[in-house]
């Protein structure tokens, strides 16, 4: 069974500080998707990483993928209040269309 | 588009109540899936149909839960009995899958907040 787990679970840094949030999965797939969802509101898709080796950036957020070591990373740079959100990445599961969400990471950006 | 339309945004029912939650994907779309979140136990997928068709209920909890979706561009999730453990937010969501292209993207609707007292 496909297990997806992040860490950390929460986060909470200051704004202009740098941080990696690790998505790591346990079977093979090359296929991983990165969400935000802001409070009380629904998923919004952030990446779409399809291959190995695959780096997306998108303002302050960078995300990559390694799918021999069966891991993501969602890199902040430079964080601000506005990034604050919960963070979810989620796997392909084999030779199905349906994806494994994580557990998410609450991230919280204070001053 | 529109995106994904969920009704009602918000839902209070008494216990033992029927509740109806209704999705309209994003046209054209050929999946379509029904999540349930709570703090407790996260994201969870209870069904999702390709083509109008169920492939995978293993997520519905009882058979207090049923889903259909008698065409493409409409589907339902019915909780008959409603008991509070129910209480979460609903997500629809939907998804393309083209040939040749390898992401299976799912796009959310906005979701409906269910309370049951």
């Amino acid at each position: 069974e496909l297990k997806v787990e992040q860490n950390p679970l929460f986060l909470s840094m200051q704004e202009g500080k740098n941080y990696t949030i690790y998505c790591n999965y346990s079977t093979t797939s090359d296929r991983l998707y990165w969400y935000r969802q802001d409070p009380g509101k629904s998923l919004e898709s952030l990446f779409v990483l399809l291959s190995n080796g695959a780096v997306k950036q998108e303002g302050r957020l960078m995300a990559s993928l390694d799918t021999k070591a069966r891991l993501s990373t969602l890199h902040i740079t430079a964080a601000v209040h506005d990034l604050s959100a919960t963070y979810f990445c989620a796997v392909d599961a084999h030779n199905t269309d349906k994806l494994i969400f994580g557990t998410g990471t609450r991230l919280q950006v204070f001053p | 588009d529109a995106g994904v339309i969920q009704s009602p945004r918000h839902e209070v029912t008494e216990m033992g109540q029927e509740v109806t939650l209704r999705c309209k994907p994003i046209s054209g779309h050929d999946y379509l899936f029904w999540y349930r979140q709570t703090m407790m136990r996260g994201l969870e997928l209870l069904i999702y149909f390709n083509n109008n068709v169920p492939i995978d209920d293993s997520g519905m909890p009882e058979d207090r839960f049923s889903a259909k979706m008698p065409n493409a561009s409409f589907s339902t999730l019915k909780i008959q009995p409603s008991e509070p453990r129910d209480s979460a937010v609903y997500f629809c969501a939907s998804s393309l899958v083209v040939t040749g292209v390898a992401s299976n993207e799912q796009f959310f609707g906005p979701g409906t907040r269910l309370t049951v007292l």
